[in-house]
């Protein structure tokens, strides 16, 4: 059975770091596109990005390029999203999802989802 | 990408049949047969429910169907349930690994 396991619920303050994980069990880590979608509070689904464990290929949306990293642990399977200076804004729900590739390329549609981590930033 | 267009609301009596609409362009769902289509419950993750337009996975009930015309895909629900009441969203590949997520759709069931 496939799982996306997440990290819990986290309270930020306004410039620190953070990294949120999610682990995964069930099929083979390394060979499939694993990624994040934020969804703010009362808000819609934002697709951030997605790496390719195996060699750390990675793509992110334009929206989120450069505000967030992604990447991964094989040896653990696990997937991780991290910030270097968190802003009130940046307060949302974070799902991990595993991509169902239809092909050679990256492309297809998020056939698992992990529980979701709450991200909250506060002072 | 923008995000792609879904009627805020759809509401109907136990029973009967509704449509939720997700249209885009040519550069999402009129250019790729890779729709899917996600259901949300007050608190829950996503859980999709068609992919690739009109497929089911399994364990989803044949009552939720999926098609496409052009750049507009539609997700059916026949026969609602109560339990059919959640927010649903459409995604869409984009081309150039990229994704783009409808506004999302609430069911109220009657």
């Amino acid at each position: 059975e496939v799982q996306l396991v997440q990290s819990g619920a986290e309270v930020i303050e306004p410039g620190e770091s953070l990294r949120i994980s999610c682990k995964a069990s069930g099929y083979s880590f390394p060979d499939s596109w694993i990624g994040w979608v934020r969804q703010m509070p009362g808000k819609d689904l934002e697709w951030m990005g997605i790496i390719f464990p195996r060699d750390s290929d990675t793509r992110y949306s334009p929206s989120f390029q450069g505000q967030v990293t992604i990447s991964v642990d094989k040896s653990i399977s696990t997937a991780y999203l991290q910030w270097s200076s968190l802003k009130a804004s940046n307060t949302a729900m974070y799902y991990c999802v595993r991509l169902k590739r239809i092909g050679p390329m990256p492309e297809g549609y998020f056939d698992y989802w992990g529980q979701g981590t709450l991200v909250t930033v506060s002072s | 990408q923008s995000a792609l267009t879904q009627p805020a609301s759809v509401s109907g009596s136990p029973g009967q049949s509704i449509a939720i609409s997700c249209t885009g362009t040519t550069s999402d769902v009129g250019g790729y047969n890779l729709v899917s289509w996600y259901q949300q419950h007050p608190g829950k993750a996503p859980k999709l429910m068609i992919f690739e337009v009109s497929n089911r996975p399994s364990g989803v009930s044949n009552r939720f169907s999926g098609s496409k015309s052009g750049n507009t895909a539609s997700l059916t629900i026949s026969g609602l349930q109560a339990e059919d009441e959640a927010d649903y969203y459409c995604c869409s590949y984009a081309g150039r690994s990229a994704w783009v997520f409808g506004g999302g759709t609430k069911v109220t069931v009657l």
